[in-house]
């Protein structure tokens, strides 16, 4: 059974930087899409990216200016990184892993339990 | 700017039949958008149901099922029961490697 938790802190400061790693257990990250989705509290879920085990990205394009994801293969972990953080960057984090059956990607299978980040001074 | 529409909350009597929709603020929805469906209940993680329109992911009861409607995605729950009382959004996929979600649909039943 494929398992994804994310970690980082869980409080910054405005203007700081969102660091979040999503660890895969259960399964190898490679031969996969990853995608990062945040949760502002009380709101809708936003997809904020998504990375290939190659490395490759592609990004909400309302987020793309301050976001990297990257893919670590050897630890078998993926990153988020958002700088310039405001309160409204506040939310769940959640990792997750796209379902790509033959016929091309169709959504997410596996989701992390999500980590809260707060922003505030 | 593409927007995905759902129907804020919804409601629906034990053992009922329920039709939560998904669709675009201009155009359809067709399979070509690989509509997927997530349930979540307050303070957990979201739950895949549907992915690529209609394929019940694995555990998910055949009381869920998912397809097009005229010219939006739907989820069906039949036979609602009582822990099916939460949020469910769907996902579609824009081309070029975007996805957007739906703004989500509370289902209440009672």
């Amino acid at each position: 059974q494929v398992q994804l938790q994310e970690s980082g802190p869980g409080l910054l400061r405005p203007s700081e930087t969102l660091s979040l790693t999503c660890t895969v257990s259960g399964g190898s990250i490679s031969g996969y899409y990853w995608s990062w989705i945040r949760q502002p509290p009380g709101k809708g879920l936003e997809w904020i990216g998504y990375v290939h085990y190659s490395g490759r990205t592609t990004l909400n394009p309302s987020l793309k200016s301050r976001v990297t994801i990257l893919v670590d293969t050897s630890k078998n972990q993926f990153s988020l990184e958002l700088r310039s953080v405001t309160a409204a960057d506040t939310a769940a984090y959640y990792c997750a892993r796209y379902l790509c059956p033959s016929t091309g990607c169709a959504g997410f299978d596996y989701w992390g339990q999500g980590t809260l980040v707060t922003v505030s001074s | 700017q593409t927007v995905v529409t759902q129907e804020p909350s919804f409601s629906v009597s034990p053992g009922g039949t329920v039709t939560l929709t998904c669709g675009l603020n201009s155009g359809s929805v067709s399979t070509t958008y690989y509509p997927s469906w997530y349930q979540q209940t307050p303070g957990q993680a979201p739950r895949t149901l549907i992915y690529n329109t209609n394929i019940r992911f694995s555990g998910v009861p055949d009381r869920f099922s998912g397809s097009i409607l005229g010219n939006k995605a739907a989820l069906t729950i039949t036979g609602a029961q009582a822990d099916d009382e939460s949020d469910y959004y769907c996902l579609l996929y824009m081309g070029s490697g975007f996805w957007v979600f739906g703004g989500g649909t509370k289902l209440t039943v009672l």
